[in-house]
């Protein structure tokens, strides 16, 4: 079981708007610790999408946006397209295991 | 650009040591510093460890002390030993770029799979 929570999975059809959170806890999201976001594709690796909460690098579409609240923070995707699917992952920092750390993941799958 | 390539034995034995490299090519080693995260089949995302430019290390204490994360600065090469493995230390072995101030990981080699069977 992750440290950082994610639903398991959502759902959208092409052009709507999903949020993926991602729920910590004290010693890391809530402790202001940064949040990033990965997407990734069956069989590739992770693809950077957010870092440090909010900020996109370049060639990441601003479709996507990222927040961070108390102890949580969420993905949105707007204007929803096929290749959007595969799973995503927040990550932090904790800083009473003092490690980086993921969350479970979420599987995205555009309807 | 920035390119992570891991390699490695595919096949390790039980009880045995995991041995990968990642060759780094196309960037500095100074500003950041370089970590082995691991993906066990259909599951998510592990963080294994890292290793600076400086040599300091840290890795994660789930695996009890049986991680060696290393620099060839003169190679251009990350190192990770994994001792005393079993299957559930099966997985996609990921070498990537980390950012200091924030701990992000902004480029990935393409991932080896390990597989820990007799």
């Amino acid at each position: 079981q992750s440290v950082l929570t994610q639903p398991t999975s959502v759902s959208g059809a092409p052009g709507q708007r999903v949020i993926i959170s991602c729920t910590g806890g004290p010693s890391n999201i809530g402790a202001g610790q940064d949040v990033h976001w990965y997407h990734q594709l069956p069989g590739k690796a992770p693809k950077l999408i957010i870092y440090v909460n909010s900020n996109r690098p370049s060639g990441v579409p601003d479709r996507f946006s990222g927040s961070r609240s108390g102890t949580s923070a969420s993905l949105a995707i707007a204007g929803l397209q096929a290749d959007d699917e595969g799973h995503y992952y927040c990550a932090s920092f904790d800083l009473s295991l003092i490690t980086s750390l993921f969350g479970g993941g979420t599987k995205l799958t555009v309807l | 650009q920035v390119q992570l390539q891991e390699s490695g034995p595919g096949l390790v034995k039980p009880s045995e040591t995991l041995s990968l490299s990642c060759s780094v090519s196309g960037g500095s080693f100074g500003s950041y510093y370089w970590t082995w995260i691991r993906q066990a089949p259909g599951q998510g995302l592990e963080w294994i460890g890292y290793v600076s430019r400086s040599g300091t290390t840290k890795h994660n204490p789930s695996l009890k002390g049986r991680v060696i994360i290393s620099l060839d600065l003169s190679r251009n090469q990350v190192s990770l030993k994994l001792t005393s493995v079993t299957a559930a230390d099966t997985a996609v072995y990921f070498c990537a770029r980390g950012d200091w101030n924030y701990n992000f990981f902004d480029a990935w080699g393409q991932g080896a799979l390990v597989t820990v069977s007799s």
